[in-house]
């Protein structure tokens, strides 16, 4: 069956820091990656996202995931983390013969304290 | 550029009402996603319309669900009636979906339901 683990619940690095949020998928195929990043009050807002090609992806706000097939896992990381990046994080992954359905993570909250 | 746009963004109704959720969809989108977030179960799909039609309706709870699409700009998501365990937060997203790969869906705001 299709999955997506988000293994940490909250992750908590200090400003300027650099940052991982860990997403691991059990997809069958290739699958289609994606990072959503949900603040307060406030619907899923859409990161970046791995088709295919380079392995590293740059995205929104600096943030940038790695596709790694082997080890199946698409993490998300960004050099030097700010206060404003405290958010709700999700990971989300799509069959490559699914043209629409999005399996997502249990979302990973990323605390930047100061 | 208008995002998908969702109201009411909160709604507070009790046990046994109708409540009924709307959605307008990012202009031009084809594909259509009413989503549930909880605590418990993270977000499910609740239903995908494509053109306007619904394709996918497995994830819908029972039937006191429905929804609909009468066009390409506006969709609603009916509960009726209306149980506390349906209270959540409610999605809508929107993607135009092409012959590309790795088509991306743009939620909005949600609809926070609590039902007494």
């Amino acid at each position: 069956a299709q999955s997506v683990a988000q293994p940490e619940d909250q992750v908590n690095v200090a400003e300027g820091n650099p940052l991982t949020v860990k997403c691991t998928y059990s997809v069958s195929g290739n699958p289609y990656l994606f990072w959503y990043v949900q603040y307060p009050n406030r619907g899923l807002q859409f990161l970046l996202k791995y088709i295919t090609g380079d392995n590293l992806v740059k995205g929104s706000y600096g943030f940038e995931a790695e596709f790694n097939k082997s080890q199946t896992s698409f993490h998300l990381k960004k050099p030097s983390a700010l206060v404003s990046d405290s958010a709700l994080y999700f990971c989300a992954v799509r069959e490559r013969d699914s043209s629409y359905k999005l399996i997502f993570g249990s979302g990973t909250r990323l605390l930047v304290r100061p | 550029d208008a995002g998908v746009i969702q109201s009411p963004r909160h709604e507070v109704t009790e046990m046994g009402q109708e409540v009924t959720l709307r959605c307008k969809p990012i202009s031009g989108h084809n594909s259509l996603f009413w989503y549930r977030q909880t605590m418990m179960r993270g977000l499910e799909l609740l239903i995908y319309f494509n053109n306007n039609v619904p394709i996918d309706d497995s994830g819908m709870p029972e039937d006191r669900f429905s929804a609909k699409m009468p066009n390409a700009s506006f969709s609603t998501l009916k509960i009726q009636p209306s149980e506390p365990r349906d209270s959540a937060v409610y999605f809508c997203a929107s993607s135009l979906e092409t012959q590309a790969p790795g088509d991306t869906q743009y939620f909005g705001p949600g609809t926070r339901l609590t039902v007494l």
